[in-house]
């Protein structure tokens, strides 16, 4: 079983939907949560933290559901400039035990 | 500041060649970090430094080595080249362990024939 896992998508949506992503995550003990964009061919970069009691940052938000043990980013109002890859990171408890997921890819359609 | 910086950005080896990949960071970061990335795949981790002179191994450290004698540098080397590590792989930095943003590199693109 992989340590985090993501739908690869492609998501197709059109300019203004909103969208969500999910990501699952399998040790309970996991510490730290995260999201990063990667755009094609570049390097990652950090999207928001997820916290506990969940995070908003402009049309970004998410959110920590420790029960289910998984994270979700809701984009609202998509723009073009929001396709990309969208990586799953979470940190357990041990520093070297830090997993990406493979990634969820968005494009976002005139 | 520049940030991460890694040479080269492309490079194709044979088989059973070895090489340098370098990163610098230019942040004054303690935490260092080298990934690979293959193709549609999430970014594992290799090889880890929490400060000049430690360092310590991630999930896929076979096949690589690692020195840190600055806390600038974090170069990887790999021995002997095998298809297997044709990849793309990062050099990220962070201010602290786990909890924090990594700034990752542009990348290196290596193809091993």
């Amino acid at each position: 079983r992989k340590e985090v896992e993501q739908d690869p998508g492609p998501f197709n949506v059109p300019e203004g939907a909103t969208v969500a992503f999910n990501c699952t995550y399998s040790n309970s003990a996991s510490q730290s949560f995260f999201w990063y964009r990667q755009d094609c061919r570049k390097e990652p970069k950090l999207l928001m933290s997820v916290y506990s009691s969940g995070n908003e940052d402009g049309r970004f938000t998410a959110q920590l559901n420790r029960a289910s043990q998984y994270i979700s980013l809701l984009i609202r109002d998509s723009k073009l400039s929001d396709s990309a890859t969208y990586l799953c990171v979470v940190n357990e408890d041990n520093f070297n035990k830090f997993y990406f997921g493979s990634g969820t890819k968005l494009n976002v359609k005139p | 500041n520049a940030g991460v910086t890694q040479t080269p950005k492309f490079r194709i080896l044979k088989i059973g060649q070895s090489m340098t990949l370098q990163c610098t960071q230019d942040m004054n970061h303690n935490y260092m970090y080298w990934y690979r990335q293959d193709p549609g795949m999430g970014l594992k981790l290799i090889y880890y430094s929490v400060g000049a002179g430690i360092t310590d191994k991630g999930e896929v450290p076979n096949g690589y080595n690692v020195s840190r004698s600055t806390t600038e540098d974090f170069p990887l080397r790999l021995e002997l080249a095998a298809p297997s590590q044709t990849s793309v792989y990062f050099c990220a930095s962070s201010w602290q362990l786990g909890t924090d943003t990594q700034y990752f590199g542009p990348g290196t693109r290596l193809t091993v024939l």
